[in-house]
């Protein structure tokens, strides 16, 4: 079936720093989704991203879809302690299935 | 809006015991799904729904059974827990765009 892979599984970054976190999928996907989970909470929808080459910019996120649409990239610039959390990529595979990385945590030294 | 409700937030079972986590959404989702994320985890999907009158296994399926009670509502009934079962628990429902909403969780432990 249908993987999606994330790297890294952790990142550990001084307040200031940049990070990215790469998702890949073993099929074509119609769109990549993108979440965010702060420690103890929940899954939150960051955003999706439909067309090849695509790129949306959120403030200091900045995510990319590749030519392909195989694979896309979370980037953050200039991290702050409330980025802190896990991030997830997901893909739709068939049958109604939303596939998700393993996610990359990320913690913050202030 | 209240969006994805679950109850109960926290659980504590004994090996062997039975209960059922509720979910229920009020945003008129037709797709409904049950997660488990294990400490430092990923999401892994037990069961879904994805219109009412039908369920679906996910990757991991073993020791769970669910109803979709209606549109609105979608249950995961543990049988006889398992120290393996304890995890969070998430439910989620998907709106026409495919964007997932999840639940608070539910923090199961299994003795």
């Amino acid at each position: 079936g249908q993987q999606v892979m994330q790297i890294p599984q952790y990142q550990h970054v001084q307040e200031g720093e940049d990070f990215t976190t790469y998702c890949n999928s073993s099929t074509t996907l119609s769109n990549i989704q993108w979440y965010k989970q702060r420690p103890g909470g929940h899954p939150v929808f960051l955003i999706q991203l439909v067309k090849s080459g695509e790129v949306k910019k959120q403030k200091r996120l900045t995510f990319q879809f590749g030519e392909a649409k195989k694979n896309s990239s979370l980037h953050i610039t200039a991290t702050q302690t409330t980025d802190v959390g896990t991030y997830f990529c997901a893909g739709w595979g068939g049958a109604q299935k939303l596939v998700f990385g393993q996610g990359t945590r990320l913690t913050i030294n202030p | 809006n209240a969006g994805v409700t679950q109850t109960p937030k926290f659980q504590v079972l004994k090996t062997g015991q039975s209960m059922t986590l509720q979910c229920a959404q009020d945003m008129n989702h037709n797709s409904m799904y049950w997660y488990r994320q294990d400490p430092g985890m990923g999401l892994r999907l037990i069961y879904y729904s994805a219109s009412e009158g039908t369920t679906d296994k996910g990757e991991v399926p073993n020791g769970y059974n669910v109803s979709r009670l209606n549109k609105r509502e979608f249950s995961l009934r543990l049988e006889s827990a398992a120290p393996s079962q304890t995890s969070v628990y998430f439910c989620a429902s998907t709106a026409a765009r495919g964007i997932q909403y999840f639940g608070a969780g539910t923090r199961l432990s299994v003795l």
